[in-house]
């Protein structure tokens, strides 16, 4: 089954600066890969996604970046803000398998202000 | 409001008891997914079903079970519970092609 593994585990970055958050899947079929923002105590809430048939997608301040030769993808979060503090899950699924989402460990970001 | 509900949001039970913990997906999804998230750890997922059958299986014990319902909705099942079953319990629900919602989660303390 699909494998992904996410770095940093814990992330501090200066507010103004950005933060990248890498992940890698084992799974070459996968080919939704979707990021989810978790505040303390609330639901993960889906931030960006993105599909591979595109290689980069950008929402704001978030951009998504995928290789799929490399297996990897990167999320991009510029001019951090101290609401980007949070648990950041990257995750990949084929959605036309058993549409299963594997998660990533997660990655603690904290913006120092 | 994601469209998935959960309920209930808080529960308490003492060791050895039984609970039911309710979930109804985003109106037209018919995949129910279960995650179980323990002090800040992961999401551990635990169980899919898709339009009332089960579809994958993770790492859930057996004295949890499941069903998803003829009107989708689903209910997950945690008996003979123990001290570290106390976390945060996650339903989400997705539609083919599109990511998951997630519901706000229901909290088991077991005390």
């Amino acid at each position: 089954g699909e494998n992904v593994e996410q770095h940093p585990s814990t992330l501090s970055v200066q507010e103004g600066d950005s933060a990248v958050i890498k992940c890698t899947y084992s799974d070459s079929a996968s080919n939704y890969f979707p990021w989810y923002k978790q505040e303390l105590g609330k639901r993960p809430q889906l931030i960006i996604d993105i599909r591979s048939n595109v290689g980069e997608k950008k929402d704001q301040r978030i951009a998504v970046t995928l290789n799929k030769t490399a297996k990897h993808f990167s999320l991009h979060i510029t001019e951090t803000q101290p609401e980007d503090s949070a648990v950041y899950f990257c995750a990949a699924s084929n959605p036309f398998g058993n549409e299963k989402l594997t998660f990533g460990t997660g990655t603690r970001l904290t913006i120092i202000p | 409001d994601s469209g998935v509900t959960q309920t209930p949001k808080h529960l308490i039970t003492a060791t050895g008891q039984r609970v039911t913990l309710r979930c109804s997906p985003r109106s037209g999804d018919l995949s129910v997914y279960w995650y179980q998230q323990s002090l800040d750890q992961g999401l551990q997922f635990l169980i899919q079903y898709y339009n009332g059958e089960e579809r994958a299986k993770g790492n859930i014990l057996e004295r949890f079970s499941a069903q998803q319902f003829p009107d989708l909705h689903s209910e997950l099942n945690l008996s003979s519970l123990e001290l570290g079953d106390s976390a945060l319990y996650f339903c989400a629900s997705s539609a083919r092609g599109r990511g998951y919602t997630f519901g706000s989660g229901t909290r088991l303390t077991v005390v």
